[in-house]
């Protein structure tokens, strides 16, 4: 899909469990970022990262956390303490600065 | 931080208008802005980008005009076709030091009718 990929494309949360969303890519590209989207809302940032280990929070990073282990992967997590996670979430990688993002297909997590 | 406002939120054309799409940041130093098409339930695309070092880009039937010195960015489709119904992001990317990323307006949703 586009060299980067999310899954599951569907995922289901009971009160009070973490769950993990997948995001890999293979476009050798340095930076990555989560976005949130609700209906009739833009995307709002979660946590992105510009290069490996190193991560920085976003407009909206409380009850989400992330690691960047591999250049290809940028795993989140909605925490028990994220109180309204149901929302579209989008990975997103960029090759730099100069350049605009490629998205996954997106991550849609409803609480149960 | 960067804000970015985007209207109008709704857009309704008939097919073979035009359609504008207008957007206000807040911060000078953005020096890149490039606007996305998303169809429903599908991920954001890239349809054309513009950088503060250029007035004007166009591809096609899609245009892009950028005014630094208000700060106002627009997205400009010629002879809508249906197949151009989505919702319309625009974006604005900011660079300090080791941060750059994109803040996103609250999406223009488009509908082009027959």
């Amino acid at each position: 899909d586009g060299g980067i990929t999310q899954s599951p494309k569907y995922l289901f949360r009971k009160e009070g469990q973490n769950v993990t969303l997948s995001c890999e890519q293979n476009l050798n590209h340095d930076a990555m970022y989560w976005y949130r989207q609700d209906p009739g809302q833009g995307l709002r940032l979660i946590y992105y990262s510009q290069i490996v280990n190193d991560f920085q929070k976003g407009d909206i990073a409380e009850g989400y956390s992330v690691s960047r282990e591999k250049k290809e992967s940028f795993p989140l997590t909605v925490t028990s303490a994220q109180k309204n996670p149901t929302a579209f979430y989008l990975c997103a990688s960029s090759r730099d600065s100069l350049y605009g993002y490629t998205f996954g297909s997106g991550t849609r997590l409803t609480v149960v | 931080g960067e804000n970015v406002e985007q209207h109008p939120s709704t857009l309704s054309v008939q097919e073979g208008d035009s359609a504008v799409i207008k957007c206000t940041y807040s911060d000078s130093a953005s020096n890149y802005f490039p606007w996305y098409k998303q169809e429903l339930g599908k991920r954001p695309q890239l349809i054309i980008d513009i950088r503060s070092n250029v007035g004007e880009k166009k591809d096609q039937r899609i245009a892009v005009t950028l005014n630094k010195t208000a700060k106002h960015f627009s997205l400009h489709i010629t002879e809508t076709q249906p197949e151009d119904s989505a919702v319309y992001f625009c974006a604005a990317r900011i660079n300090t030091g080791t941060a750059s990323k994109l803040t996103f307006g609250t999406g223009t949703r488009l509908q082009v009718t027959l």
